[in-house]
């Protein structure tokens, strides 16, 4: 498996403002997955989007895929300070499950 | 559904001690792992499951074991501590599958002096 490099590696907005993150990898894939990490606690999934997929939507995220540059980017629209996390792109390949993250863009969210 | 629980959630061990971090899931899923995190490293994979008798090594399986005798359990066992597996100790567990997303219990912070 392989594991996603994500950029930046920190990001610091207003609450209100949007947030991209981007998510790079090195071979073909049959999807990437997005996970959501708070402080201290364990990952949490936020969205998958298969191969075939360009653009997929869950409430204010946005996820893009391009497979031909091997990129991903995740938008968070209106970001609230709850928002302020880490975020981590997992490209599947090959067999299933098997995950392997990078490490990750720090989002700051400030009032 | 509690989802996927681990204890402890601290843990202090001195130096060639061992113990065996708990992991269990309710959710009848098939695959199952282990993950350590240490600070501006991301996750490392540990070792894995896809079922119950069927384990395979991940990223940095050195100094642990794992067994699987039940879907829902996956203990890992540290047979000798050293300090360089102080960290912070994730599991998880979904479907075996292409299209299925993980579920991460709250973790075991270890430290070993």
């Amino acid at each position: 498996s392989q594991q996603g490099e994500e950029d930046p590696q920190a990001l610091s907005i207003q609450e209100g403002e949007n947030a991209t993150m981007n998510c790079s990898y090195k071979t073909s894939i049959n999807n990437l997955q997005w996970y959501r990490q708070n402080s201290g606690r364990g990952l949490v999934h936020l969205i998958l989007i298969r191969s075939n997929e360009r653009e997929k939507h869950s409430g204010r995220l946005r996820v893009t895929l391009d497979t031909s540059k091997k990129s991903s980017s995740l938008l968070i629209t209106a970001s609230r300070a709850a928002d302020t996390a880490s975020y981590f792109c997992a490209p599947v390949e090959g067999t299933a499950s098997k995950l392997t993250f990078g490490t990750g863009t720090r989002l700051q969210v400030t009032l | 559904n509690a989802g996927v629980t681990q204890t402890p959630k601290f843990q202090v061990l001195k130096t060639g001690q061992s113990m065996t971090l708990q992991c269990a899931q309710d959710m009848n899923h098939e695959y199952m792992s282990w993950y350590r995190q240490d600070p501006g490293m991301g996750l490392r994979l540990i070792h894995y499951s896809v079922g119950a008798g069927i384990t395979d090594q991940g990223e940095v399986p050195n100094g642990y074991n794992v067994s699987r005798s039940t879907t829902e359990d996956f203990p890992l066992r540290l047979l000798s501590a050293a300090p360089s597996q102080t960290s912070v100790y994730f599991c998880a567990s979904s479907y075996f599958g292409l299209d299925y997303e993980q579920y991460f219990g709250p973790g075991t912070r270890l430290t070993v002096t």
